[in-house]
Formats: structure tokens, C-alpha cells, sequence
């Protein structure tokens, strides 16, 4: 069956520095992979796409790559802020359906 | 843009009663509405998929009596959970989508909390 892991500890990080977050995957092919935040109490916010033929992709602070032979996501978060705090979700895509890891919670320190 | 707006955001209700949670998308054409499940440091879990004018397809393991989802129009779609009991208390979130195309971002609500005493 499909498996989608992520680093449930939590990632303790000062802020200024890059945070790296992973995603593994066995059993699956997905079409494209997604990330999403999650505050407490609140539903996912929509942060970067990434699709099978790309291996990389940004936008401001946040970097994603997707190598599919290993079937695994890093997501950076450069130059942290204590704003980043929540939980990263990754998500799997094909035919419109998301298959979602359980998240990594992202705790930035002064 | 691409807000999705859910309500109520938090019920409270007996055993037996039957509950029905909006989502509307506020300013874009949503053609696909998906219904999660979340359980407390769980992922979200989908239950069913639903397409504008045409019947929900449900996950797997989800009572489509027991859920019922209705999407009339391509900026609301309706889950109403029948004679609820305390197993069904959760955090139900939508989402939408604003083209049938799959690799477009899913745009959620802010979730539903319920609690079945």
C-alpha cells in the first residue's frame, strides 16, 4: 500500500538558518507533489507544486526539489522566522487526488 | 485570492442528531470540491470527491449514507453527517479546485470541529 512518510518529530531550528524538510514515498507514482502549511486549528495553506518532470522549484524563501528515482521531497525554508512555526504537510498527486503525509511540525527559536 | 469558506467551524451536538457543514469557494469557480477527515496528529484523510452536478465517489471504507455530499452549484458543496455518533466526532476540512485538470493546487476551508457527545 502507499506510504508517505515524513519526519514526525519535531524540527527545532534558529531562526536565520535553512530549514529542511523530507518526504519519502514508497508505492507510489505520483503525477505531482505538493506542500502545504498548517497552523493549529486551521486548514492547509497552499505553499508550492512541483510536477514528475521538474526537479526543482522556488518561489521567495522556499525551495522544493522531487527526485522520483529515490521518491523523495526536500522542502527549505531559507533565511527562518519564527513565523514559519506550523506543521509542513507533503502531498501526492495523481488524477486530482492528494494522498497526504502526516506533516512535520517546524518550531523557529529567537 | 482562492478563498475557501467552511461552516460552521465548530459543532457540538447529541447523539442521533444529523449535521451538515458548508463550503463555498468566495471568489473562484470551484468544478471539484474534496471532503478530508483529520484526526488529532493524524494527516487529513480523504472521504469522497465531487464534481459539479454529478454524484460524489467516495474513498474506500466511507459510508456514502452516512455522508452525504451535495455539490449544486460551482461554489458550494454540502456534507451532512447522518445520525451522527461519538466515533464520527472529528475535524472535517474542504477543498477546492478550480479546474478538472488534476495538478492545480486544492484551495481549503478552515475546517469543521465536531464533537458528538
Amino acid at each position: 500500500s502507499q506510504k508517505i512518510e515524513q519526519n514526525s518529530e519535531a524540527l527545532n531550528i534558529q531562526e536565520g538558518k535553512t530549514a529542511t524538510l523530507t518526504c519519502n514515498y514508497t508505492n507510489y507514482s505520483p503525477a505531482y507533489l505538493q506542500w502545504y502549511r498548517q497552523d493549529p486549528g486551521r486548514g492547509p495553506v497552499f505553499l508550492l507544486l512541483i510536477r514528475e518532470n521538474e526537479k526543482e522549484k522556488r518561489k521567495e524563501r522556499l525551495k522544493v526539489t522531487f527526485d522520483t528515482t529515490l521518491k523523495q521531497s526536500l522542502f527549505h525554508i531559507t533565511a527562518s522566522q519564527p513565523a514559519d512555526s506550523a506543521t509542513y504537510l507533503c502531498a501526492l498527486g495523481r488524477n486530482s487526488k492528494l494522498t497526504f503525509g502526516t506533516g512535520t511540525r517546524l518550531q523557529v527559536t529567537l | 485570492g482562492a478563498v475557501v469558506s467552511q461552516h460552521p467551524s465548530w459543532v457540538i451536538c447529541k447523539s442521533g442528531t444529523s449535521v451538515k457543514i458548508e463550503c463555498r469557494s468566495l471568489d473562484f469557480q470551484a468544478t471539484t470540491m474534496f471532503w478530508y477527515r483529520q484526526f488529532p496528529k493524524q494527516s487529513l484523510m480523504l472521504m469522497a470527491t465531487s464534481n459539479e452536478g454529478s454524484k460524489a465517489t467516495y474513498e474506500q471504507g466511507v459510508e456514502k449514507d452516512k455522508f452525504l455530499i451535495n455539490h449544486a452549484s460551482l461554489t458550494l458543496s454540502t456534507l451532512t453527517v447522518t445520525s451522527a455518533h461519538p466515533e464520527d466526532s472529528s475535524f472535517y476540512i474542504c477543498s477546492a479546485q478550480g479546474d478538472r485538470i488534476g495538478n492545480q493546487p486544492q484551495h481549503f476551508g478552515d475546517g469543521t470541529r465536531l464533537s458528538i457527545l
